[in-house]
């Protein structure tokens, strides 16, 4: 395994709720980013991080924050949680620009909003 | 707008014959291509790579061609084997821009004993 770990596996929350998903890495790799998967529409970027403290935007941003404040740790929030963000998060960390023959994912987190 | 698609959901092979995945794209500046493949409640690991200034790489018994004019590749897989069955995600890349992948629908590759 690549020494990447998603918290928690599964979270069930109602509508309107904030949640918090975590990455952490072993792998002191200077790139991060968080993905969610839905049918039909494959993997798609949320936000990613390229340094401490530094991080942008994907393409389905809306709705979703981000914070790096040490290397080993991403966090993804849903301010306020909505039906629509019921997916299945993936986070992924790269050693090197350009590195994505070593992209290498966490096991995902599947998120269920009521 | 989906830039990177795979218009086939499933696919269905035998063991033994060849499987070939296919993806579409549609914006010019991509340069680097991967083929991804997920297991069920796993995270998707990298299966192989190409340039935009090659038409062909190979590994085993994985080979993916580019054709950069009709801005397509496919994966071809022989001979198939049971463990192959998985969902594959087609992505892409411009490696001199922000390190962002772009990834397809995924196809589920189903083979047959």
């Amino acid at each position: 395994d690549a020494g990447i770990t998603q918290s928690p596996r599964h979270k069930v929350t109602e509508t309107g709720t904030p949640v918090t998903l975590r990455c952490h890495q072993t792998e002191n790799h200077r790139y991060m980013y968080w993905y969610r998967q839905d049918p039909g529409h494959g993997l798609r970027l949320i936000h990613y991080s390229y340094g401490v403290k530094d991080t942008d935007k994907g393409e389905v941003s809306d709705g979703y924050s981000v914070s790096r404040s040490k290397t080993e740790d991403f966090l993804l929030t849903l301010e306020s949680a909505t039906s629509s963000q019921t997916s299945v998060y993936f986070c992924a960390i790269s050693g090197f620009a350009g590195g994505f023959e070593k992209l290498f994912f966490g096991s995902g987190t599947q998120l269920s909003v009521l | 707008d989906q830039q990177v698609k795979q218009n086939s959901p499933s696919l269905s092979v035998q063991e033994g014959r060849i499987s070939i995945l296919n993806c579409d794209y549609t914006n010019s500046m991509f340069d680097y291509f991967l083929w991804y493949k997920k297991y069920p409640a796993e995270g998707p690991t990298f299966l192989i790579s190409i340039s935009s200034i090659k038409d062909k790489n190979e590994d085993g018994r994985f080979t993916v061609f580019l054709n950069k004019s009709a801005k397509h590749l496919s994966l071809h897989i022989v001979p198939s084997q049971p463990g192959d069955s998985a969902v594959y995600f087609c992505a892409a890349a411009i490696i001199q821009g922000a390190q962002k992948l772009v990834f397809g629908q995924g196809t589920r590759l189903t083979i047959n004993p």
